[in-house]
């Protein structure tokens, strides 16, 4: 079984923060490496895909560490949108995605 | 407006009482697919399909059918329903035939089994 680990949280933060997330991966054969984002109980939607070389959008930045298995997230200057629960995703190598269960974010007035 | 719709959104229903809950979507994707969201569990995989007619088994397919005889479509069939398939259930489709393309997914169908 392949497995994806995250931190469940939450992570409390104030506005204006710098928080980073990390996600471990079991599969050393996976290619395709996601975030989503997911509003309590609403449909999970993609924020970025995590490139060997690693990537930003915006605020976000993801970074892929093949070596040791493991993607980050990082967010700076929170805002109070962006409280959410954020997805670790990993392809499996078997036309399927395997989804870790998610890092809750808060942030704080 | 592109999009993965579901139908019902809310369902409770009794133990053995045979259900449907479609799924659509109007993007043309090739790959689709059914999550079941459960607290502690994160989206598990029950169902998906690579293309017209081809399905194959998640990581939770018991108890579930699907059928994929047009693209656009790819209902989720629970055959005999019981209790522990209480859940949130996500459908989802990608445009290539891998799954590593985004996947988009539908609104959601919270499903109550007594």
């Amino acid at each position: 079984r392949k497995e994806v680990e995250q931190d469940p949280g939450p992570f409390n933060v104030p506005e204006g923060a710098t928080v980073a997330f990390n996600c471990t991966y079991s599969n050393s054969a996976s290619q395709s490496f996601f975030w989503y984002r997911q509003d309590c109980r609403k449909e999970p939607k993609l924020l970025m895909s995590v490139y060997s070389s690693g990537n930003e959008d915006g605020r976000f930045t993801a970074q892929l560490n093949r070596a040791s298995q493991y993607i980050s997230l990082l967010i700076r200057d929170s805002k109070l949108s962006d409280s959410a629960t954020y997805l670790c995703v990993v392809d499996s190598g078997y036309s399927t995605l395997t989804f870790g269960k998610g890092t809750m974010l808060l942030v704080s007035p | 407006e592109a999009q993965v719709t579901q139908n019902p959104r809310y369902l409770i229903t009794v133990t053995g009482k045979k259900l449907t809950v479609t799924c659509s979507q109007n993007m043309n994707h090739e790959y689709m697919s059914w999550y079941r969201q459960d607290p502690g569990l994160g989206l598990r995989q029950i169902y998906y399909s690579m293309n017209v007619e081809v399905t194959d088994k998640g990581d939770v397919p018991e108890g579930y059918k699907v059928s994929r005889k047009e693209k656009r479509n790819f209902p989720l069939i629970l055959e005999s329903p019981s209790p522990n398939q209480t859940s949130l259930y996500f459908c989802a489709s990608s445009y290539v035939i891998t799954s590593t393309d985004t996947q988009y997914f539908g609104p959601g169908t919270r499903l109550t089994v007594l």
